[in-house]
């Protein structure tokens, strides 16, 4: 149990277009959805944190119309890098709170976002 | 949040026992302890959570004294594929977000 799964899982896209990256818990409701970002041989890098059914929260230096978030429902939350540009390539990845256990996170495979 | 300090990088041997220690000197009173595995090109894997003393499941095991200032994660007898990259993370329950530090590189040779 406890499945997240993240579509793409890798995308190429030219330079000053947008890119919609999907996170979804399979099995499970998910109040609380996570985003990170991690560059090559670091850790990853809270970007925001998405409650169903209200506005994100975004942590510090992290552009919110350039990283658009939505979560419509418990299973699913979308990640929209928006006018991306070469130095927004990285490894996006997100994770999701169980509702009826807490403490646990559980991390979708990755989206790796290459910007030509 | 609490700050987590742990070895950059950590070598071993198959069969051989892998202890990785987290400092976490400002842990909360409602903050657990998590231990996550991340793969290259892979999102983070959860291997343990505890509190206090000790918790064991089929993979790992996690020591946490009784000042929880600092956790132990055990590996037991490794093989290649326990190769990674391991993180000890401390937060609290519900909603709160989780900081990932610099984690802890684990090669495994054989």
């Amino acid at each position: 149990g406890a499945v997240v799964s993240q579509h793409p899982s890798w995308v190429i896209c030219k330079s000053g277009t947008s890119v919609k990256i999907e996170c979804r818990s399979l099995d499970f409701q998910a109040t609380t959805m996570f985003w990170y970002r991690q560059f090559p041989k670091q850790s990853l890098m809270l970007m925001a944190t998405s409650n169903e059914g209200s506005k994100a929260t975004y942590e510090q230096g992290v552009e919110k119309d350039k990283f658009l978030i939505n979560h419509a429902s418990l299973t699913l939350s979308t990640l929209t890098v928006t006018s991306a540009h070469p130095e927004d390539s990285s490894f996006y990845i997100c994770s999701a709170m169980v509702a009826a256990r807490t403490y646990e996170q559980y991390f979708g495979p990755g989206t790796r976002l290459t910007v030509t | 949040l609490a700050k987590t300090t742990q070895p950059i990088s950590m070598d071993s041997y198959e069969g051989q026992e892998v202890n990785i220690t987290c400092s976490h000197n400002n842990i909360a009173t409602n903050d657990y302890i998590t231990w996550y595995q991340q793969f290259p090109s892979q999102g983070p894997r959860f291997i343990i959570q505890g509190y206090k003393t000790k918790v064991t499941n089929e993979v790992a095991s996690l020591f946490i004294p009784a000042d929880r200032k600092s956790s132990t994660l055990s590996l037991p007898r490794v093989s290649l594929s326990d190769t990674a990259v391991y993180y000890c993370l401390v937060g609290v329950a519900a909603g709160n977000k989780l900081t990932f530090g610099g984690g802890t590189r684990v090669l495994v040779k054989p």
